[in-house]
Formats: C-alpha cells, structure tokens, sequence
C-alpha cells in the first residue's frame, strides 16, 4: 500500500500569512490521483482539491495544489481565520485508498 | 443537495457487532460509490472499504477482512457497515462518504456526519 507521510506535524501562521503544506508517497500516485480535505473540529472532512490541483466546487481560490509522481503541495494563499484547521492529503490511484497523517494548521 | 446521513451513536461491549446505516438523498444512489472511513479520538483517516449500490461488489481493507461486511438496499437508498468481533480499539468515529465510479473520481466529494461507536464492558 502507499504510505503518504504530511509535513510539518503543525504548522503556525498567523492570518494573511502563506501556508505550504507537504505530501510525500511512498511510491508514485497513479495519474496524481491524490486528493486534499480540511477537518474542522466535531466536522467530518471537506474536500478541497482532487486531481493533485483542481479545486472542488465552492472551494475559494486561495487553495491551490501541486505536485506530482511523489511530491505533492497544499498551498493557501492568505490564510483567513476559517481556514485554521487539520488538512489530509489522500491517494486514490490504487487500492487501499490512503491518507496522510494530518498536518494542523493552528494560530500563531 | 446531496446528503449522507447517518444513525446514531452506539455502545456496544467487546465481542458485539455493530451495523451502522448511512442514507443518501439528493442524488441516484445506485450511480456512486459508498465507502467507509473510520477516525479514533484526534487520530487520523483510515479507509475501511467500499461498496458499489449498482452490483453489490464490495472492495474491504485489508485489517478488516474478515471482520467487516458492507451492504445497501437501494430501494430506500441506505449502506450498510456490519463490523464483528468489536474491540476497545474500534471505539472510534466511522464515516461514510461518497465517491464516483471510475478510477479518476475515487475522491470523497460529500460525507456523512459520522457515528460514534464505543466498545466497552
């Protein structure tokens, strides 16, 4: 199975700063089928970006994601005060779906 | 707008089985996939299989096979998880999400709100 591993653990930012968040594959995701969700507390997650880089719908432009093969990025902008969260990344592109083991996102 | 609704929380003592249902609405069942995702307390994602409403062909991971058994009646749109033998560690939050049916659509676009399921004696 591939093993996805997210970086930092936490990450501390103030709003309107630039977030970057990591996620490395153990092996190549097929076709960068690898997905980003944001959790929020008591929330179930929320998908943000699918494809390594398309957006969801309604998901504001300040998401962005990159990457390929192994590599991939969750970049945010401007971080505004919604957006402190835990963010997963996720592989589809072969079975067990996978995800990351979080990468939170707290108020500095 | 699509929903995925769950049951409620559950308490059950080890070696129970628990079957939690999960009901869809604003969208043809039959035309995506359910999958199950479990999370312990502040812990992270982990995918339990799937399950396809048009065939009833089901997909476990591999630490639930065996143990896991994912089910849907179509004609009121609801899945299934049956989960066996119940550990102190299978106290966690199970999930319900939905994806499409090719391989390019494997992401989970809409969930449910979870249900709680505690294993004590």
């Amino acid at each position: 199975e591939i093993v996805l591993t997210q970086s930092p653990g936490t990450l501390s930012l103030s709003p309107g700063e630039r977030a970057t968040l990591s996620c490395r594959a153990s092996q190549s995701v097929n076709n960068n089928y690898l997905a980003w969700y944001q959790q929020k507390p008591g929330q179930a997650p929320r998908l943000l970006i699918y494809g390594a880089s398309s957006r969801a719908t309604g998901i504001p432009d300040r998401f962005s994601g990159s990457g390929s093969g192994t590599d991939f990025t969750l970049t945010i902008s401007r971080l505004e005060p919604e957006d402190f969260a835990v963010y997963y990344c996720q592989q589809y592109g072969s079975s067990p779906w996978t995800f990351g083991q979080g990468t939170k996102v707290e108020i500095k | 707008q699509v929903q995925l609704v769950q049951s409620g929380a559950e308490v059950k003592k080890p070696g129970a089985s628990v079957k939690v249902s999960c009901k869809a609405s604003g969208y043809t069942f039959a035309n995506y996939y359910i999958h199950w995702v479990r999370q312990a307390p502040g812990q992270g994602l982990e995918w339990m299989g799937r399950i396809n409403p048009n065939s009833g062909g089901t997909n476990y991971a591999q630490n639930f096979q065996g143990r896991v058994t994912m089910t849907w009646d179509t004609s009121i749109g609801t899945a299934y998880m049956e989960l066996n033998g119940l550990r102190s560690d299978d106290t966690v939050l199970y999930y319900c999400a939905r994806t499409g049916t090719t391989r390019g659509t494997y992401y989970f676009d809409y969930w449910g709100q979870g249900t709680l399921v505690t294993v004590s004696s």
